[in-house]
């Protein structure tokens, strides 16, 4: 599986968007590119996957650029409950869910009033 | 619906003690997967289950084994604990086809004196 690379922490005013980067610059042409969250001391939780195309759900957009080396989670307008860590995780398979998940230590996000 | 869910919540054990946890996976779902969460860390992959065989594992030594049993559910052991064992652990559940994300439990805190 590719590695990828989030800066450490981010803060972002309430009300505001929050772009989360995400760098995977030796992904595979077949492996997809998945955010999870993780509220402290809870499970982590699944928010948004794509290959190439822009992503968009009720919870965040997806950005990938079109050499797919990088992409960008998006929160529209962030609320005090966006606080969490941030996963950005690249993985093979879509229709197949056999693979782990590796996790790096994610993009801590902070959302301030 | 319930999700994922796991027990015990917390659990304190001393050292060369063994420990056995617990994962009811969400319903319907086929395939368990648990996951090492230390402090600061990001979640590490232990061993995933399917048709209550171990498919896939981790970089984790023997004393870290599992079962799943015909409802699905599934157990975690760990044996002749250390204290580097002390950590979040975290149960994930999925259909082995047509899903592509995982649901995480909230975890059992396992603290290893």
């Amino acid at each position: 599986d590719a590695k990828t690379t989030q800066p450490p922490s981010m803060d972002c005013a309430e009300g505001r968007a929050a772009n989360l980067p995400c760098n995977h610059s030796t992904i595979s042409g077949n492996e997809y590119v998945y955010w999870y969250r993780q509220i402290h001391s809870q499970g982590p939780q699944y928010i948004i996957h794509g290959l190439k195309n822009n992503e968009t759900n009720e919870m965040a957009s997806l950005i990938i650029t079109e050499d797919r080396k990088s992409s960008t989670l998006i929160l529209p307008h962030a609320t005090l409950r966006d606080t969490a860590v941030y996963y950005c995780i690249v993985r093979v398979g879509d229709l197949r869910n056999t693979d782990k998940l590796i996790f790096g230590t994610g993009t801590r996000l902070q959302v301030f009033p | 619906d319930a999700g994922v869910t796991q027990s015990p919540t917390h659990l304190i054990k001393t050292r060369g003690q063994q420990v056995t946890l617990r994962c009811s996976p969400k319903s319907g779902h086929d395939t368990v997967s648990w996951y090492q969460q230390a402090l600061g860390q990001g979640p590490q992959f232990i061993f995933q289950y399917y048709e209550e065989e171990e498919r896939q594992r981790g970089n984790f030594p023997d004393r870290f084994s599992g079962h799943q049993f015909p409802n699905y559910s599934s157990e975690l052991n760990v044996n002749a604990l250390l204290l580097g064992d002390s950590a979040l652990y975290l149960c994930a559940s999925s259909l082995e086809r047509g899903q592509v994300r995982q649901y995480f439990g909230p975890g059992t805190r396992l603290t290893v004196t």
